[in-house]
């Protein structure tokens, strides 16, 4: 069981490059999320998917996007990078259903844009 | 709107003394709040959970208590080692697919 994983773990883009980065998990959950995190900002929602095919916006989601076209797999897209995207993504997902399920995280993916 | 608040840091401790981090949350109904774990260069990990009211979270000899009439959830351990040095989050969920994370608090130990 490998959980949830991420590609690549660092990246260097330079301004308007465009890049995808891919999460994965094996265990079956309907529930999918793209989290930033910036020094003292703690964890910002980007995008999350409540099930294959479906995806919605988080708090900061502009200058990204996101697929969900097989359950396992939740896709972030950068169009045209800005400075402003350099910080450190995490991919998450947990069980639908009650409350108490808790979210698995990836080990997440340093993006630095030039 | 649903929100969790914990104490700023940095907080730093010499080894062996008492850990307290204080989270306070706002939420209708009843919510899960739970605490994570995220050491230098790694993703959050659950450190522990309450899914009701007056439960105890415990775990690698944290532990956090689910109080409904403080709407607190603070995270405690008696005897801190260089190794617990990390960031903690405290969070709550409801149900459905939305979870509120704190900002964050980092903690270093010093031998």
């Amino acid at each position: 069981n490998a959980g949830v994983t991420q590609t690549p773990k660092f990246r260097v883009l330079k301004t308007g490059q465009s890049m995808t980065l891919l999460c994965a998990q094996d265990m079956n959950h309907e529930y999918m999320y793209w989290y930033r995190q910036d020094p003292g900002m703690g964890l910002r929602l980007i995008h999350y998917s409540v099930g294959e095919g479906t995806t919605a916006k988080g708090e900061v989601p502009d200058g990204y996007n996101v697929s969900r076209l097989k359950k396992q797999n939740f896709l972030l897209g950068l169009e045209s990078a800005a400075p402003s995207q350099t910080s450190v993504y995490f991919c998450a997902s947990n069980l639908a259903g009650g409350s108490s399920y808790e979210q698995y995280f990836g080990p997440g993916t340093r993006l630095t844009v030039t | 709107g649903d929100s969790v608040t914990q104490m700023e840091g940095p907080v730093t401790l010499s080894e062996e003394a008492f850990l307290t981090i204080n989270c306070t949350y706002t939420a209708t109904g009843y919510p899960s709040l739970f605490w994570y774990v995220q050491y230098p260069g790694e993703g959050l990990q659950l450190l522990l959970k309450a899914t009701k009211a007056d439960d105890k979270g415990s775990n690698k000899g944290f532990e956090a208590t689910y109080r409904k009439e403080t709407t607190s959830f603070h995270l405690e351990k008696g005897s801190v080692q260089v190794s617990d040095s990390a960031v903690y989050f405290c969070a709550l969920r409801k149900t459905g697919n939305q979870f509120y994370f704190g900002t964050g608090t980092s903690l270093t130990v010093i031998p």
